[in-house]
Formats: C-alpha cells, sequence, structure tokens
C-alpha cells in the first residue's frame, strides 16, 4: 500500500471548516483513499473513504484531486469535539495487506 | 452495548508476568483485528481474524505474543513474560467483511503499562 504525508499538527477556529491535507503521490489505480480520527483515549473511528469522486457524509467530505496524488478532508463546521488525530491511509480495495498503515497523523486542534 | 468491548481497560504488570487481553468484537463481524499503540505513535497491526482462522500474523513482535480466536467470536491476545517495551494500548476492531477494506469498529483499548 502506498504511503501517505500530513502536517504533525494544525489549528482550526471553533465553527470554522477544518481542511486537513493528505499527500499519496505514489498511489496505484486500484487503492482508496481512507481517513479516520482518534479523539484523545477513545480507538480510532471511521470517517470517509472514496477513490476517485470527492465523497460526502454526515461527517466531512473527502476532495481527491484529479491526479489523485492528494487528498483534502474537509470537515465543514468544526467542533471543540473534533479536536482529534487524523489519520489518511491509502490501501487497495481487494487484495493488500490485512491492516490499514496509519502513520502518525494530523493532530487538529479546535480553539475557541 | 453495539460496540467492540476491550477488557481490562488498564493493566499493570511486573515484568516478566503473563497478561491476557480480552475484545468482545461486534455480533456476526468475522474479521477482527489486533493493534499496538505506542504512547504519540499511530496504530501498528498486530494480527488478523477471519473468524476463527488466523490469516495473518506478521505483525506480532515476538514469540511472546500469542493470539486466538477458537469460535470466531471472543479473541484474546496473550503476552508471555511481559517486558517494559510492551508497554503500549492494545486496540482491537472488527469488520463485518473479509478484509480490511470495510469499515473498521475499534475498541477504546487496553492500556498495557509494564513496570
Amino acid at each position: 500500500d502506498a504511503k501517505t504525508t500530513q502536517p504533525p499538527s494544525m489549528d482550526c477556529a471553533e465553527g470554522r471548516a477544518a481542511n486537513l491535507p493528505c499527500n499519496h503521490s505514489t498511489i496505484s489505480g486500484n487503492e482508496y483513499v481512507y481517513w479516520y480520527r482518534q479523539i484523545h483515549s477513545q480507538g480510532p473511528q471511521y470517517i470517509i473513504h472514496g477513490l476517485k469522486n470527492n465523497e460526502t457524509n454526515e461527517m466531512a467530505s473527502l476532495i481527491i484531486t484529479e491526479d489523485r496524488k492528494s487528498s483534502t478532508l474537509i470537515l465543514p463546521h468544526a467542533t471543540l469535539r473534533d479536536t482529534a488525530v487524523y489519520y489518511c491511509i491509502v490501501r487497495v480495495a481487494y487484495g493488500g495487506a490485512n491492516n490499514l498503515f496509519f502513520g502518525t497523523g494530523t493532530r487538529l486542534t479546535v480553539i475557541p | 452495548g453495539a460496540g467492540v468491548s476491550q477488557s481490562p481497560r488498564y493493566k499493570v504488570a511486573k515484568r516478566g508476568q503473563d497478561v491476557a487481553l480480552r475484545c468482545d468484537p461486534i455480533s456476526g463481524h468475522v474479521s477482527l483485528f489486533w493493534y499496538q499503540q505506542a504512547l504519540g505513535q499511530g496504530p501498528e497491526f498486530l494480527t488478523y481474524f477471519q473468524n476463527e482462522a488466523q490469516l495473518d500474523k506478521s505483525g506480532l513482535p515476538s514469540d511472546r505474543f500469542f493470539a486466538e480466536r477458537p469460535e470466531g467470536s471472543v479473541s484474546t491476545l496473550k503476552i508471555q513474560r511481559t517486558q517494559q517495551e510492551d508497554s503500549a494500548v492494545y486496540l482491537c476492531a472488527s469488520s463485518l467483511t473479509r478484509t480490511a477494506t470495510g469499515e473498521l469498529f475499534f475498541g477504546e483499548g487496553s492500556r498495557l503499562t509494564v513496570l
């Protein structure tokens, strides 16, 4: 599975949109982009995933560039409860390793 | 509850002791994963079960680590002769699908401290 690069930390004002970038320049055509987040003292929580089209759910939006070498997770109206470590993960849809490679993620702090 | 349950939440062991960590996955979930998370790091894969079969144990750091899921439901991670470097949070996750492609549901973890 391709590796990802994320900034180690970011701040966002409460109520504003949080835009978390992820670079995955070696992504293959059959690899999806997944986002998980981990709030302090809890297990990781699935947020969203996508292949090449932009995706949106009740938690967030995922914007994937046309060349698929980078993506952005958007939390449209950040709240204090969104303070967490956000992990961008790339993996194949079928086959491949049986695990997710988390890396060290981006620590998002939402400021009141 | 309907989520993944892990016990104990906290465990303190003296170096050399054996420990057992339990995971109750979501009912009906085929896949079960164990991860180890050191302080300040992301979770790292240990092992994977599909029903009762342990299909991947490539992440287990040594032969002191052993996992089982005998009836395809509850799983136990056992660490023998614990060492200080084993101190970490051990996370269990389950998934409805047969691989890691579907959404993984994680428990809150078991924090192991080896003195």
